[in-house]
């Protein structure tokens, strides 16, 4: 099956910087590629997602790119704030699987 | 503003003991999850259901997890007996989507078991 990773597993950036989270896939029939927020004490949230037939998706301060060659996709966010501290989850799947593998999580933690 | 409800929030109970986990998944949606969240392991899928139809529950431990939807508003995550190791956030999500899981899921807050 499908094993996604993640790294690094926390993060710490000054605020207004940018935070990079990498996550790598094993399976190359993967073709959708979705990234998850959890803020502390609630469920996660999709914040932006890409599938295989694009090399980039963007949304205001966030983008994804993909790499399909080297398996790995990754999330970026620019011009970080406060409000980006949580875990992000990345997670990869293949249409007609049933399971969507999610990474372990990276803690973003934002310094004011 | 559509949501998906989980009950309990928390839940302590001691080893041994039966407990049940409900979830109210968005009205419309066709896909019921179950995730178990710890630090360990992370996301694992325990369960889910299509159209309340049991598709795949591999991730569950068979011999104390069950999931259920008895109806279109309520799924069902019981374990019995629990343990210790079953300390966890349950999480349950729904959204609607195909065949394949290609699509948002929306998470409810989850809940918090602690078995001792």
């Amino acid at each position: 099956g499908e094993n996604v990773e993640q790294h690094p597993s926390t993060l710490s950036v000054q605020e207004g910087d940018s935070a990079v989270i990498k996550c790598t896939y094993s399976d190359s029939a993967s073709n959708y590629f979705p990234w998850y927020k959890q803020e502390l004490g609630k469920g996660p949230q999709l914040i932006i997602d890409i599938r295989s037939n694009v090399g980039e998706k963007k949304d205001q301060r966030i983008a994804v790119t993909l790499n399909k060659t080297a398996k790995h996709f990754s999330l970026h966010i620019t011009e970080t704030q406060p409000e980006d501290s949580a875990v992000y989850f990345c997670a990869a799947t293949a249409y007609g699987n049933n399971r969507l593998a999610f990474g372990k999580g990276n803690q973003v933690v934002v310094i004011p | 503003d559509a949501r998906v409800t989980q009950t309990p929030r928390h839940k302590v109970t001691e080893m041994g003991q039966e407990v049940t986990m409900r979830c109210q998944p968005i009205l419309g949606h066709n896909t019921v999850f179950w995730y178990r969240q710890t630090m360990m392991q992370g996301l694992e899928l325990l369960a889910y259901f299509r159209n309340r139809a049991p598709l795949d529950d591999s991730g569950m431990p068979k011999d104390r997890f069950s999931a259920e939807m008895p109806d279109a508003t309520l799924a069902t995550l019981k374990i019995q007996p629990s343990e210790p190791r079953d300390s966890a956030v349950y999480f349950c999500a729904s959204g609607l989507l195909g065949d394949s899981l290609t699509g948002e899921l929306f998470f409810g807050e989850g809940s918090r078991l602690t078995v001792l």
